[in-house]
Formats: structure tokens, C-alpha cells, sequence
């Protein structure tokens, strides 16, 4: 079952425009990470979040995390298409980190 | 360039065959991942090696096998597979080790894709 869902499962949008993916989960987050994967390639580790309210940013990639430690977005500003790929949020609900999940993901495509 | 390196990249198998899939790092950290991961899904968590014990197996079938030789080495023994086993296998490693650490990031594989015939 999915206990951390993505929104939206898709997004084409054109070059220059910001966006926004969504993370939610249904129970409090020891951490939050967000992850981008090429097709059929690894993962590359974009940020991690542990505080409640907690936000970073690098280069043209921002992401937070709710007071409440149950949600997580991932803004990107004038999209380029180099952005393009699978944006995964993964969390962990213990301690030890031993219970680790991905969401759903979502695919961006952005056009030229 | 990724510092977790995977080989072979790909891999076709017969159903009767025994291959190994290999992960190493050389970033010093303690706990290691194998992750199962079919097109367009997330990866699943199959097994993770903290201290090269096994910590956590995800229910996985018996004939995935894994190994944790050293610190910096992970393998992934295949027998008998299914077709349905053909999937990306990735291989995670982080800092992380002991219970009650603060979580720390995992870095990945490039993978490797892997065909049952």
C-alpha cells in the first residue's frame, strides 16, 4: 500500500515556467528526501528535510517540509530541460532509518 | 559519475541460471542497500546490511541471496528467477548504521537491468 503519495503523477510544462510536486504521507516523517532518476538510471539525491517548516534550496530547486512533518513540496523555478526526469520523494518512519519507502513519483517533462 | 558502483550493467539470464549482481563504495559507510525497481514504479526496498549484518529482508523470495563481505561490498546471488523478476536492481549505500543515528541520505547505483528469459 502507498503510505506516501506524489502529486501530480505527471507534468509537461514549458521551458521557463516554475512548478511545484507535492509529497504527502500519511504519518509523521523522521526525514524527507527528494530524489531525481533518469530513466533506467540511479538515483541522484537532490535535499533532505528533518525539521518541521524546515527549507533549502539549491540552484533553482526548493523544497520544504510542513510544521507538521506529514508533507513535503519541491518547487522548481524557470524550468529548464535539464530538469526533465522522475522526481521521487523518499521518507523514513523510524529512527534507525530501517523503514524507508518511496513515493509514487512524478514525471516532469519540460518543453524547449 | 556515481560513487556506488554496479556491474554488470545489464544481465539476461535463463531461469536455471545462477549469476551474482556486485555494488561497492568506497565512502565508508556502514549500511547497504538492494532496491527492486520495475518500469514506471518507485524502487521497492528488498534487503539492507547495516555493519554487514542483515538487518531488514523485506519478504524477499529465497532465491535472492544476499552477501555482505566487507564494508564496502554488496552482492546480490540470483538463482531460479521468475520472468517477473526482470526489474532495475539498485544498490544504495549511507552513512547511517546504528539504531537511533540521525537518517542520513542514501546514494545510489546506476543500476543494473536485468532480463529473465
Amino acid at each position: 500500500s502507498q503510505e506516501l503519495e506524489q502529486s501530480p503523477q505527471s507534468l509537461i510544462v514549458q521551458e521557463g515556467k516554475n512548478l511545484t510536486i507535492n509529497c504527502t504521507s500519511s504519518k509523521t516523517l523522521y526525514g524527507l528526501y527528494w530524489y531525481k532518476q533518469k530513466y533506467g538510471e540511479g538515483l541522484i539525491f537532490l535535499m533532505m528535510l528533518q525539521k518541521g517548516g524546515e527549507e533549502k534550496s539549491h540552484e533553482k530547486i526548493t523544497a520544504k517540509l510542513d510544521e507538521k512533518k506529514q508533507q513535503s513540496s519541491l518547487h522548481i523555478t524557470a524550468s529548464q530541460p535539464s530538469h526533465a526526469g522522475i522526481y521521487l520523494c523518499g521518507a523514513d518512519w523510524g529512527p534507525t532509518g530501517n523503514q524507508f519507502y518511496f513515493g509514487t513519483g512524478t514525471s516532469l517533462t519540460v518543453i524547449p | 559519475d556515481t560513487e556506488v558502483t554496479q556491474t554488470p550493467k545489464h544481465l539476461v539470464m535463463g531461469m536455471t541460471n545462477k549469476k551474482s549482481l556486485k555494488c561497492e563504495q568506497h565512502m565508508g559507510h556502514r549500511a547497504m542497500y538492494w532496491y527492486k525497481q520495475k518500469a514506471k514504479k518507485p524502487p521497492e526496498l528488498m534487503f539492507v546490511y547495516s555493519y554487514e549484518k542483515l538487518s531488514i529482508n523485506e519478504s524477499v523470495p529465497s532465491r535472492f541471496s544476499p552477501e555482505c563481505p566487507n564494508s564496502s561490498l554488496l552482492n546480490l546471488h540470483l538463482h531460479a528467477l521468475q520472468p517477473e523478476d526482470s526489474a532495475l536492481y539498485l544498490c544504495a549505500s549511507s552513512p547511517k548504521g546504528d539504531p537511533g543515528q540521525v537518517t542520513q541520505p542514501q546514494h545510489f547505483g546506476d543500476g543494473t537491468r536485468l532480463s529473465i528469459l
